[in-house]
C-alpha cells in the first residue's frame, strides 16, 4: 500500500521569506503522480501542484516548486516569498490507481502559518 | 470556485439517524469521488463512480452508500449515524477514470452529529 508522510505538524515562517514542506512517500509502483493542496480555514481543498513520476523537470506553478527527489522519495513543496494569504494547512498525496480507477492517499497535513 | 458543488454546507443531526449529502462534478467530468476528513483519521478516500459506475470503493462503512445519477451528480447516504461521523466531506471530480491526474474538490460538507 502506498503512503504519505508528512514530519512537521506546524511551520511558522516570517513573512516574505521561503518555505519548505516536507513530504515523504512510498510506494512500489513505477507510474505515480504526487499532488500538493491548500485548505484554509474556510475548509475547501485547493490544487497547488502536480509531479508525475516520470516527469524529468521539478514542476512549478507560480510561487510554488516541488522538489521532486526520485531516488529519495521525497516531493518537498517550495512556497517563495510567503504571504499572510499561504497560511493554512498543506496536504501532500499521492496518487494511486486500482484496476484504472484512480483515488489520492493523502498525509497527514502541515500547518503553515505566516507571521508578519 | 472549482466549479464543483455540494449542498448542504453544514449539516447538524442527531445519532441514529440518516443524511444525504448532494454533490455536482465540474461540468464535463464523469468521474465523482467522496473523501471524509477527520480529525482522528485525516484525509481518507470513500469511494469513486464514474459515468453512473462504481468504479473504487476504500475505508467507506457498511452504513455509508453512494450513487452517481445520470446527470452525473453524486449522492452519500450516511445511515444509523454516529458521534463518531462527524466530519468534513468531500466531493472531488475528474475528466476521466483514472488516467485524468487532477481531481477538483468540493467546498466540502460539514456534518455534526450530536
Amino acid at each position: 500500500a502506498q503512503k504519505i508522510t508528512q514530519t512537521q505538524p506546524g511551520m511558522f515562517v516570517q513573512e516574505k521569506e521561503a518555505v519548505t514542506l516536507d513530504c515523504t512517500y512510498d510506494t512500489s509502483d513505477p507510474s505515480y503522480g504526487l499532488f500538493w493542496y491548500k485548505q484554509p480555514s474556510s475548509g475547501e481543498m485547493i490544487f497547488l501542484i502536480y509531479q508525475g513520476s516520470y516527469d524529468q523537470q521539478n514542476a512549478t506553478e507560480g510561487r510554488y516548486s516541488l522538489n521532486f527527489q526520485k531516488a529519495r522519495k521525497s516531493a518537498n513543496l517550495v512556497i517563495s516569498a510567503s504571504q499572510l494569504g499561504d497560511s493554512a494547512m498543506y496536504f501532500c498525496a499521492m496518487r494511486e490507481v486500482i484496476q484504472g480507477a484512480q483515488k489520492l492517499v493523502f498525509g497527514q497535513g502541515t500547518r503553515l502559518t505566516i507571521n508578519p | 470556485d472549482s466549479g464543483v458543488t455540494q449542498t448542504p454546507k453544514h449539516l447538524i443531526t442527531a445519532t441514529g439517524q440518516r443524511v444525504t449529502l448532494r454533490c455536482s462534478p465540474r461540468s464535463g467530468d464523469l468521474s465523482v469521488y467522496w473523501y471524509q476528513q477527520s480529525l482522528d483519521q485525516g484525509l481518507q478516500f470513500l469511494i469513486q463512480y464514474y459515468n453512473g459506475e462504481e468504479r473504487a470503493k476504500g475505508n467507506i462503512l457498511e452504513r455509508f452508500s453512494a450513487q452517481q445519477f445520470p446527470d452525473l451528480h453524486s449522492e452519500l447516504n450516511l445511515s444509523s449515524l454516529e458521534l463518531g461521523d462527524s466530519a468534513l466531506y468531500f466531493c472531488a471530480s475528474s475528466e476521466g477514470p483514472g488516467y485524468s491526474y487532477e481531481q477538483y474538490f468540493g467546498p466540502g460538507t460539514r456534518l455534526t452529529v450530536t
